[in-house]
């Protein structure tokens, strides 16, 4: 069956380092999300991507925040100068139809900033 | 905006218990509804949707109706297991941004 994978599983960085997410979302979906998700907290919006641009974000998605889809199949989050409030997991997600199709989410990415 | 606003948590049961975690929406149009389970370490995982009114989504012994007059879709399981102890959101999409709720940890005693 086919999944949306995330790298890596987790990582830890120094408060002001730059950190790439990245995601590999199912083949044949057109539209990709990211979410992040603080310890113990709600599924917060982040971003949605359609058609290799950004159609939608959340106050959340800052100027520190960049995504970008490099390449057929990769699509990533970056982060140019991390904070500790960043920490959290982050999930990418896909989907093949806007509006009223599910969301097909990935494991996550654990982010620890110190 | 769209919201969806789920009951607070944790709900606490023993196993073969009735479950029932409410959740209703506001949105503009007519959205798709969804529940996602989230077991810990995991990611999010469908567990069962609707589409329009008055359809039920069911899987895994779980049930929600999509109520349109009552802006409701409360996720329900007539005997609960241990097994089933994970985070359950509710979530809609109406086409811009799928929005979840805040989730509820639901966590089955033997």
């Amino acid at each position: 069956e086919p999944e949306v994978t995330q790298t890596p599983s987790h990582q830890v960085t120094q408060m002001g380092q730059e950190v790439i997410l990245r995601c590999v979302p199912i083949s044949n979906h057109l539209y990709f999300y990211w979410y992040r998700q603080i310890l113990g907290q709600k599924v917060e919006f982040l971003v949605s991507f359609y058609n290799n641009e950004i159609s939608e974000k959340s106050e959340i998605f800052d100027d520190q925040f960049s995504v970008e889809r490099p390449d057929g199949s990769n699509f990533t989050l970056k982060i140019r100068s991390t904070k500790l409030e960043d920490s959290a997991m982050y999930f990418c997600a896909s989907t093949k139809n806007d509006g009223v199709g599910e969301l097909f989410f990935g494991e996550g990415s654990r982010l620890t900033v110190l | 905006g769209n919201s969806v606003t789920q009951m607070e948590g944790p709900v606490t049961l023993s196993e073969e218990a009735f479950l029932t975690i409410n959740c209703t929406y506001t949105a503009t149009g007519y959205p798709s509804l969804f529940w996602y389970v989230q077991y810990p370490g995991e990611g999010l995982q469908l567990l069962l949707k609707a589409t329009k009114a008055d359809d039920k989504g069911s899987n895994k012994g779980f049930e929600a109706t999509y109520r349109k007059e009552t802006t409701s879709f409360h996720l329900e399981k007539g005997s609960v297991q241990v097994s089933d102890s994970a985070v359950y959101f509710c979530a809609l999409n109406a086409g811009y941004i799928p929005t979840f709720g805040r989730g509820t940890s639901l966590i089955v005693h033997p």
